[in-house]
């Protein structure tokens, strides 16, 4: 029963690291999404992938890049940390011709310094 | 600019009472509204969703109540339980569309 998988669940950066987050899904979903919850903003989109191959831009993708490896896995690449991005980031999942978010994952908190 | 708006931004009530949260939005082009429930430490979890051709669907103790004409939507948890302390989000988008937007949150607090 895992669902949607987070790695890592915590992670501290200095400005100008990189990292990739890495998230995968076990439902057979074919759309994946990458979120960023911040306090008093809710959740906003950074990236949508609807299948293998294909993604997305959303709301905030400024700083981000993103990788659909594979049908399972979604990985989200920041190239150079910024303070702002500091967050928690969720990925989630849903089934074909499912164009919101069904199934999050329990999200990575990254702190930026 | 928040597309929904929502409030309170915490609750508290009492076991067995009933927990009213509302949402509020502009864009007349949203036709699905879902509602997301996220206790600490966890990602949100669906709850419940409702599309504009009704005015209310109930799942449980859940229930949504839609006011196409005041583009309103609401929550409403009936006989509260300390269970249901939790962070709830509105949200609403566009059929065809992959963004959801997300109210700011709820924090619902249930004492016994």
């Amino acid at each position: 029963n895992a669902g949607v998988t987070q790695t890592p669940k915590f992670q501290v950066l200095k400005t100008g690291q990189s990292m990739t987050l890495q998230c995968a899904q076990d439902m057979n979903h074919n759309s994946m999404y990458w979120y960023r919850q911040d306090p008093g903003m809710g959740l906003r989109l950074i990236y949508y992938s609807a299948s293998e191959g294909t993604t997305d831009k959303g709301e905030v993708p400024n700083g981000y890049n993103v990788s659909r490896l594979n049908k399972r896995e979604f990985s989200l690449r920041l190239e150079s940390a910024a303070p702002s991005q500091t967050s928690v980031y969720f990925c989630a999942s849903s089934v074909w011709g499912q164009k919101q978010p069904q199934h999050f994952g329990d999200g990575t908190r990254l702190s930026i310094l | 600019q928040q597309q929904v708006k929502q409030s309170p931004q915490s609750l508290i009530v009492q076991k067995g009472g009933i927990s009213i949260i509302n949402c509020a939005y502009e864009n007349t082009a949203f036709d699905y509204f879902p509602w997301y429930q996220q206790f600490p430490g966890k990602g949100p979890a669906l709850l419940i969703a409702i599309r504009p051709d009704v005015s209310e669907k109930k799942e449980g103790r859940f229930t949504i109540s839609f006011n196409k004409s005041a583009k309103q939507f609401s929550l409403h948890i009936m006989d509260s339980q300390p269970g249901d302390s939790a962070t709830y989000f509105c949200a609403a988008s566009i059929s065809g569309a992959n963004n959801l937007f997300f109210g700011t949150g709820t924090r619902l607090t249930v004492i016994p």
